[in-house]
Order: structure tokens, then C-alpha cells, then sequence
């Protein structure tokens, strides 16, 4: 079993939706939370950094934390076409160690007109 | 965008013959990273830096060897490619370990090998 699991996708919605994307993970250890947003063929970018449980927004974005269900969300409103893209979720256990982020596979976004 | 140029962008080679892909960077960043990407696996680490001469083994090294001589690039070299080294490979930088563990990507460097 992998650390960190996220479906793969793709997923599929029609602009002006709200996307919901999920991983679960294993390691109780894990306590820094990020997404990542991939456009094709381009290196991923950060998009959103939270430590430890709650939520946290920025614009249309909001990422979710729950430790006690190993559960991470990123939610995205008002979905755009210039969302789609493959978002991968990253997480690590300590402050300090960008050396030992550990990624899930990536979820495909398609957003739709 | 962050100053991250990798090279080359594209290859095809032959099993067995040795392939070296570069990054270099501008921003004058301590830590710079090689990872893979393959469907069903995401992004692992192969090899990292966290100084000139200074690299470590990340969790799919095998295989693989780095070098670095100046701050601004990060070699990773294939000594004889195989079949599974198909890949694209992304070079990243990080400016400081007790960061928000933000990495800066390249734009990746596709490797087919035959």
C-alpha cells in the first residue's frame, strides 16, 4: 500500500463547478500538507501549503486538513477551463526536510465550457 | 517563473549507452533535486543536493548517479540507460530546508530509452 493515495482521475466538470479533490495517506507522522498544480507537459508549482489540521483559503482554493482521518481536500470554486490541469498532493513529516516530500500520483482536472 | 533551465528538454537513446541531464539555476538556491515522474508512481526523489559536493540518495536511486560542482547546476547521469529509466525527469530547487517545503520545477526533461 502506498503512503499516499489519490485517484488518479480523470475528472471531468462543467466551468462554474466546485471541484473536490482528495488524497488519504498513512503516515500519522505526516503533518505538512501541500498541493500541487502540473499543467501538461510543465514542472509542477505550488499552490497551497498547510501544516497540520483545519483548513486554509486563498481565492477560489481552499485546502483541507484532517489528521485524524488522514484525509486532505483541496476545493476549488468557480472552477475555470484555465483550472485544468493534474493536481498532485505532497506531504512530509518534518519542517525542514523538502528532501522527503512525499507525492501522491495526481489527480486530472478537465474543466469544461 | 523561477530561473530553473534544464537540458535537454528531449532524448531518445539506446539501452546501455550513458545519458547525462543538466540543470541549472539561477536563483542561487542551496538545495536542488532530481525526481521522476511515471503514470501510477508520481514524482520520487532520485538524488538531491544540499551543497556544492554535497548529495545525498533519495528513494529510487539505483541506477542513477549526480555531481555537482558549481551552486547553479545539478548533473544527473544514467552510467548505461535501461529500458525503465523511461521517464521524464524534473529538476527542482528549494531555497531553504525549514521552509514550507516549497519546491521550484522545472520544466522536465523527457527521456525515451529504446
Amino acid at each position: 500500500q502506498k503512503e499516499v493515495e489519490q485517484d488518479p482521475g480523470p475528472l471531468s466538470v462543467p466551468e462554474g463547478a466546485i471541484v473536490s479533490l482528495n488524497c488519504t495517506y498513512s503516515n500519522s507522522a505526516f503533518q505538512y500538507f501541500m498541493w500541487y498544480r502540473q499543467y501538461s507537459r510543465k514542472g509542477p508549482e505550488l499552490l497551497m501549503y498547510t501544516y497540520s489540521s483545519g483548513n486554509k483559503e486563498d481565492g477560489r482554493f481552499t485546502a483541507q486538513v484532517d489528521k485524524s482521518s488522514k484525509y486532505i481536500s483541496l476545493f476549488i470554486r468557480d472552477s475555470q477551463p484555465s483550472d485544468s490541469a493534474t493536481y498532485l498532493c505532497a506531504m512530509s513529516a518534518n519542517t525542514g526536510t523538502a528532501s522527503k516530500l512525499t507525492f501522491g500520483t495526481g489527480t486530472r482536472l478537465q474543466v469544461t465550457l | 517563473d523561477a530561473g530553473i533551465t534544464q537540458s535537454p528538454r528531449h532524448k531518445v537513446t539506446e539501452t546501455g549507452t550513458p545519458v547525462t541531464l543538466r540543470c541549472h539555476q539561477t536563483e542561487n538556491h542551496r538545495y536542488m533535486y532530481w525526481y521522476r515522474q511515471d503514470p501510477g508512481h508520481g514524482l520520487r526523489l532520485i538524488h538531491y543536493s544540499y551543497g556544492v559536493k554535497d548529495t545525498d540518495k533519495g528513494e529510487v536511486s539505483d541506477g542513477y548517479s549526480v555531481s555537482r560542482s558549481k551552486t547553479e547546476d545539478f548533473l544527473l547521469t544514467l552510467e548505461s540507460a535501461t529500458s525503465s529509466q523511461t521517464s521524464v525527469y524534473f529538476c527542482a530547487i528549494s531555497e531553504l530546508l525549514g521552509s514550507t517545503g516549497e519546491l521550484f520545477f522545472g520544466e522536465g526533461s523527457r527521456l525515451t530509452v529504446l
